[in-house]
């Protein structure tokens, strides 16, 4: 199993660009998750699907959209990127009923 | 949702226990507390959970406190590869599983 694979690695984007970060998960979990990290920060949820078709704001939804397309891909779409976007950004997934979450190795995004 | 205070770092030598502890004292009933670590530019991965009674498994022991308003990490024999973030984290499955991060402590490991 691959786990939690994301897309891209790193990228760096001017501001008022657009992209999407894909999350892929291959362990048939149910819930999924996007998490950003700023430098010597801890984690903060941006959005988190709970369920496929479902989808709901975490602590810093502010300049992001989500799309949980299918049970295995959940991806993150920055409209209109602004510095203060640059961060390291992970998606986990994880099963109803398990209490651990699986990270993906993250995107760190540079936004100028 | 329910915070938890952490000392910012810690030094271990290597081979030797380490106990990194977590205050949680708004801990609400329906809270679990979790322990994920943070190997550098990796994400986070789940180390342990508990409730109420002290729980082992192979990477670490939870040890909570009676009134839960306090816990601690144990790791039995501290080796370099345990360098890391750990993070203590309150979770209330109510709440769709979401974590929600604080600090963490920063263990670093001597030879």
């Amino acid at each position: 199993n691959a786990g939690v694979t994301q897309t891209p690695k790193f990228q760096v984007l001017k501001t008022g660009q657009s992209m999407t970060l894909q999350c892929a998960q291959d362990m048939n979990h149910n819930s999924m998750y996007w998490y950003r990290q700023d430098p010597g920060m801890g984690l903060r949820l941006i959005y988190y699907s709970a369920s496929e078709g479902t989808t709901d704001k975490g602590e810093v939804p502010n300049g992001y959209n989500v799309s949980r397309l299918n049970k295995r891909e959940f991806s993150l779409r920055l409209e209109s990127a602004a510095p203060s976007q640059t961060s390291v950004y992970f998606c986990a997934s994880s099963s109803r009923g398990r209490w651990e979450q699986y990270f993906g190795p993250g995107t760190r995004l540079t936004v100028t | 949702d329910a915070k938890t205070t952490q000392p910012n770092s810690m030094e271990s030598n290597e081979e030797e226990p380490v106990h990194l502890p977590c205050n949680h004292s708004t801990i609400s009933g329906t809270d679990y507390i979790h322990w994920y670590r943070q190997l550098p530019s990796q994400g986070p991965e789940y180390v342990i959970h508990g409730l109420t009674s002290n729980v082992n498994n192979r990477m670490a022991s939870l040890a909570i406190a009676e009134d839960r308003k306090s816990s601690t990490l144990i790791l039995h024999r501290a080796t370099l590869r345990d360098a890391a973030v750990y993070y203590c984290i309150l979770r209330d499955e109510d709440q769709g599983g979401k974590l929600i991060f604080g600090q963490g402590t920063e263990l670093s490991v001597k030879p």
